[in-house]
């Protein structure tokens, strides 16, 4: 079966970091770029960036780049997403998706919430 | 950065009719570059639409896309129970966005 299954619901700290992972199964894994997209309470959807998961390389939205880093394990099949200086307005869903490095999102995961909260 | 505003905000409508919703760019967003996703409450999005008017694996064909420039439009030819749920469009150039979303709701 064609999926993405994100790691669990975490709490933490202001100030803190968190790192999501993100499994892919059904599909070769080295063949897509992997996205990550967050949605804050009653906000729209916002693009972080994304990881080419064959090669390694990565591109960060502006605004995250300071703070976000992507990083895979092919052996593994996942990919991990890492937020550091954690403030309340992080506290969101974190979806990682698949697609290409300038394409569409064809598959999700189920999404992870992140509450930060001192 | 592209900015993306969708309207209108809720549509309120019954099982059957036609939905129609806009996305308009605040640049122009090349054809091949605009996506339409559909999400429920506590789901994922699902892609529905991609390049425009190109439907996703397995999305029926009463959902269409269409627009060129700064202005597209997702349409629902006639609603079913299940498509009721909130509709996001996306650019997904160099930077991608995402509009803000417009929910279709039960009238």
């Amino acid at each position: 079966q064609v999926q993405l299954v994100q790691s669990g619901a975490e709490v933490t700290k202001p100030g803190a970091s968190v790192k999501i992972s993100c499994k892919a199964s059904g599909y070769t894994f080295t063949y897509y770029a992997i996205h990550w997209v967050r949605q804050a309470p009653g906000q729209r959807l916002e693009w972080m960036g994304w990881i080419n998961a064959g090669n390694g390389n990565t591109k960060y939205s502006q605004k995250f780049q300071d703070r976000v880093t992507f990083t895979r394990d092919t052996s593994a099949n996942k990919a991990y997403m890492e937020l550091s200086g954690l403030r309340s307005e992080d506290t969101a869903v974190y979806h990682c998706a698949r697609g290409g490095t300038v394409t569409y999102l064809d598959l999700w995961g189920q999404g992870t919430l992140v509450t930060v909260s001192s | 950065e592209i900015v993306l505003t969708q309207s209108p905000g809720t549509l309120s409508l019954s099982p059957g009719e036609r939905a129609t919703l806009s996305c308009r760019a605040s640049q122009s967003v090349s054809s091949s570059c605009l996506a339409w996703y559909q999400q429920k409450l506590g789901q994922a999005p699902r892609l529905l639409i991609y390049g425009t008017s190109s439907r996703a694996t397995g999305i029926p064909d009463r959902f269409s896309g269409s627009g060129s420039g700064t202005d597209f439009t997702l349409t629902i030819s006639r609603l079913e129970p299940e498509d009721f749920a909130v509709y996001y469009c996306q650019q997904y150039g160099s930077s991608p966005t995402f509009g803000q979303g417009t929910k279709v709701e039960i009238k």
